[in-house]
């Protein structure tokens, strides 16, 4: 089956500066890679998606990329602010197993 | 759209008795549901997927007697916790995908319950 590792675990860093989570994934066949927020206590939220047939997608202050060679994406929030604070989560799914698995998740907190 | 409500948020209970927590779907009907399970500061684990009109698929290692799983209509879905263990204390989501919506969408999450044993 699928294997996401993500990484850092925690990550800190004063408003203004960016910040940059890394997830691997090991199933070649995987080729949706969505990522979530979650704030303490509440519902996961999408806040970005990439399918496999594109290289990098921008929103505003977040940008995520693919390297599907090297099977690994990564999430890019610029110009962080304290209301970024919160756990991400990336995730990544396939044809074959519809339901996607889960990274273990990152916590961001952002300095005022 | 696709709003996933999840009903209580909260709840505590006596070791031995059961719980049970509801999933609906509001504005859309979900043939399929997913409940996770998340441990403080810790991922999403799956527990089962959730059929309409069918049985349950349950993940290894997930006990299927204790943690019931009803999906009676297209738009709710029920997690039973049987004989609740203070180690059942946890946070439960389910979460739905749109309606027709493949593989490669993305997934809308209740908003959680947050389990208690004492």
């Amino acid at each position: 089956g699928e294997n996401v590792e993500q990484h850092p675990s925690t990550l800190s860093v004063q408003e203004g500066d960016s910040a940059v989570i890394k997830c691997t994934y090991s199933d070649s066949a995987s080729n949706y890679f969505p990522w979530y927020k979650q704030e303490l206590g509440k519902r996961p939220q999408l806040i970005i998606d990439i399918r496999s047939n594109v290289g990098e997608k921008k929103d505003q202050r977040i940008a995520v990329t693919l390297n599907k060679t090297a099977k690994h994406f990564s999430l890019h929030i610029t110009e962080t602010q304290p209301e970024d604070s919160a756990v991400y989560f990336c995730a990544a799914s396939s044809g074959g197993s519809y339901i996607p698995t889960f990274g273990r998740g990152t916590s961001l907190i952002v300095h005022p | 759209g696709a709003v996933v409500s999840q009903h209580p948020s909260w709840v505590i209970c006596k070791s031995g008795t059961s719980v049970k927590i509801e999933c609906r779907s509001l504005d859309f009907q979900a043939t399929t549901m997913f409940w996770y399970r998340q441990f403080p500061k810790q991922s999403l684990m799956l527990m089962a997927t959730s059929n309409e009109g069918s049985k349950a698929t349950y993940e290894q290692g997930v006990e299927k007697d204790k943690f019931l799983i009803n999906h009676a209509s297209l738009t709710l879905s029920t997690l039973t916790v049987t004989s609740a263990h203070p180690e059942d204390s946890s946070f439960y989501i389910c979460s739905a995908r749109s309606p027709g919506q493949p593989y490669n969408s993305p997934l809308h999450f209740g908003n959680g319950t947050r389990l208690t044993v004492t």
